[in-house]
């Protein structure tokens, strides 16, 4: 059964750069798409980007200047650099296995919340 | 900012039967793209409830059950239950400008 986990610190300056990384387990990152996403508190969920095994990449129009998302098959492990982060980026951020052709987002990390505050 | 809209909140009593409504455009739902929902109750990872529009994944209960019409989409519950007080939210292909994956606004379940 596949798990993923969310690590990095959970506070952030204005203007510095947000750093997660997401680790799964129980199965291998080949052959699959990773996503970051995120909530701001008493907000919805907002698709930050995605990931292809083979490094391809697509983000939301409304990040894509500031995020960055790449990945590490060997560890197991696909990570977000958010750059130039504002109030506004505080928020939960989940990493999820998907889009998978048909059904979505399928597996998701408990989430980690990151603030960012000076 | 969200271009997927859903009521924020619908309650019920247990047994009984709601209905979460998800509204897109021609752009996205309209066009033909798969719709997805998901259960979140907070503090935990959100589950994938219903994908493509009406299929459950393996361990979800069929009192979940989902469809699609035009531009919109559609999530019920039936035999409403305690444990079913949760977030949910309906998901679809965007487009370039919004983002691929766009999310609805989410709606509030209260079990009375």
């Amino acid at each position: 059964q596949v798990q993923l986990q969310e690590s990095g610190p959970g506070l952030a300056k204005p203007s510095e750069t947000l750093s997660l990384t997401c680790t799964v387990s129980g199965g291998s990152i080949n052959r699959f798409y990773w996503s970051w996403i995120r909530q701001p508190p008493g907000v919805g969920l907002e698709w930050i980007g995605y990931i292809y095994y083979s490094g391809s990449t697509n983000y939301n129009p409304s990040l894509k200047s500031r995020v960055t998302i790449s990945i590490d098959t060997s560890k197991n492990q696909f990570s977000l650099k958010l750059s130039s982060v504002t109030a506004a980026d505080t928020a939960v951020y989940y990493c999820a296995r998907g889009p998978v052709a048909g059904r979505g987002m399928d597996v998701w990390g408990q989430g980690t919340t990151v603030t960012v505050s000076s | 900012q969200s271009v997927l809209t859903q009521p924020p909140s619908v309650s019920g009593a247990p047994g009984q039967r709601v209905t979460i409504s998800c509204t897109g455009s021609s752009s996205n739902i309209g066009a033909g793209y798969d719709v997805h929902w998901y259960q979140h109750l907070p503090g935990t990872a959100p589950k994938l409830l219903i994908y493509g529009n009406s299929n459950r994944p393996s361990g979800v209960p069929d009192r979940f059950s989902g469809s699609k019409s035009g531009t919109s989409a559609s999530l019920a519950i039936s035999g409403l239950q305690a444990e079913d007080e949760a977030d949910y939210y309906c998901q679809s292909y965007g487009s370039s400008l919004s983002g691929l994956y766009v999310f609805g606004t989410g709606t509030k379940v209260t079990v009375l």
